[in-house]
């Protein structure tokens, strides 16, 4: 089955920087690659995606970027702000039809330093 | 449009027991998945559930069963519980056509002791 591994399990930044977040991938037939935020006792929350036909996706500060030849994905969040303090998880999924189970990796806790 | 939605918030079981851990879908959407967050990890499949049917299962036993229902809310029933099924349990529910954008409810911290 799957298997994502993802990395740093912690990061540190000061409050402006850049965070960037690591995700490697298994299985070559998975096809869509979500990122969630889960801030502490709170569900995790969608903050973007990348399907495989597509190698980079921006939305305001936040970016994905995707190669698929080496398995790996990334989170890249630039100006960084105390409020992204949270648990990042990447995931993978190789669905079909309705079928999209999602297999996360261990989580990224991110502190964002003021 | 209503979000996803959990109950209960929280509860305490002992070993043995059996649990039912309930989630309304997001309006408009007929797709659950439920999946089990152990303290510190990533969620992990427990299963989905598309048109009241089972539409894949993860490395769960099969004391662990579920339900969805015409309204498309869903049903998680775990049976003899045991110390590590302790956990954050969340459903997400997904639109048939994009299934792949999955939404999170707020879990339900289950507690086995």
């Amino acid at each position: 089955g799957e298997n994502v591994e993802q990395h740093p399990s912690t990061l540190s930044v000061q409050e402006g920087d850049s965070a960037v977040i690591k995700c490697t991938y298994s299985d070559s037939a998975s096809n869509y690659f979500p990122w969630y935020k889960q801030e502490l006792g709170k569900r995790p929350q969608l903050i973007i995606d990348i399907r495989s036909n597509v190698g980079e996706k921006k939305d305001q500060r936040i970016a994905v970027t995707l190669n698929k030849t080496a398995k790996h994905f990334s989170l890249h969040i630039t100006e960084t702000q105390p409020e992204d303090s949270a648990v990042y998880f990447c995931a993978a999924s190789r669905g079909e039809g309705s079928n999209y189970k999602l297999t996360f990796g261990k989580g990224t806790l991110l502190t964002v330093n003021p | 449009e209503t979000g996803v939605t959990q109950s209960p918030t929280h509860l305490i079981k002992t070993r043995g027991q059996q649990v039912t851990l309930r989630c309304s879908s997001q309006s408009g959407h007929n797709t659950v998945s439920w999946y089990q967050q152990a303290l510190g990890q990533g969620p992990q499949f427990i299963f989905q559930y598309y048109r009241e049917e089972e539409n894949g299962r993860g490395n769960f036993p099969p004391r662990f069963s579920g339900l969805q229902f015409p309204n498309y809310s869903s049903e998680l029933n775990v049976n003899a519980l045991e110390l590590d099924d302790s956990a954050l349990y969340l459903c997400a529910s997904s639109l048939e056509r994009q299934a792949y954008e999955q939404y999170f409810g707020p879990g339900t911290r289950l507690t086995v002791t």
